[in-house]
């Protein structure tokens, strides 16, 4: 079992929809949760940064975090066509520790 | 823009090569991490110098080495290079000593084809 699952989809939503990507990991130690964006040819960047389980909103990202569940999710609201990239989940066992990155779920938001 | 520069941009080389990638972290930043990024294995996490010093090892091959110089650039050396080593990698620096990605910013990437 792989320690981090992401779909890598393509993902394909019309322009104002709500969406929704998810991860599940295998290590219940993990407790810092990340995602990042990532788009064609570029480095990936910091979205969301989450400690322990819970929500985190910031603007139209909300990040959720179900340990008990082992479960990730990241919501865009009133998604538009620049939020079209490779959205990548992460986690670590503490500040120190090295990060563990799922394989990325492509997004594509439709005009 | 990140700060982050990586050169060269693209790299294309046959097996048995060594190449040697470069990255200058953004002023101020003392942690360089490289990271390997494949179709296979996504993003992963090689290793992390901080200020000269080797702090972490994630998932780096043998014939893989790294180094931080006094003036904080970095260089990620590639030897015997495999068809496998094909790859994006990818620098990024941090103020802090710590891995915690919230301090860690990516530059562009160097695309590796081994041919």
């Amino acid at each position: 079992q792989k320690e981090v699952e992401q779909d890598p989809g393509p993902l394909s939503v019309p322009e104002g929809a709500i969406v929704s990507l998810n991860c599940t990991y295998s290590n219940s130690a993990f407790q810092y949760f990340m995602w990042y964006r990532q788009y064609s040819r570029k480095g990936p960047e910091l979205l969301m940064y989450t400690y322990s389980s819970g929500n985190k909103e910031d603007g139209r990202f909300t990040a959720q975090v179900d340990k008990s569940s082992k479960y990730i999710s990241l919501f865009i609201r009133d998604s538009q066509p620049s939020d079209s990239a490779t959205y990548l989940c992460a986690m670590t066992l503490n500040r120190d520790d090295k990060i563990i990155f799922g394989k990325g779920t492509r997004l594509h938001i439709l005009p | 823009d990140s700060g982050v520069t990586q050169t060269p941009k693209h790299l294309i080389t046959a097996t048995g090569q060594r190449v040697t990638l470069r990255c200058s972290p953004r002023s101020g930043d003392l942690s360089v991490y490289w990271y390997q990024q494949s179709l296979d294995q996504g993003l992963q996490f090689l290793i992390h110098y901080y200020n000269g010093e080797e702090r972490a090892k994630g998932n780096i091959l043998e014939r893989f080495s790294a180094q931080q110089f006094p003036d904080l650039h970095s260089e990620l050396n590639l030897s015997s290079l495999e068809l496998g080593d094909s790859a994006l990698y990818f620098c990024a620096s941090s103020v802090l000593a710590g891995g915690l990605a919230d301090t860690q910013y990516f530059g562009p990437g160097t695309r590796l084809t081994v041919l």
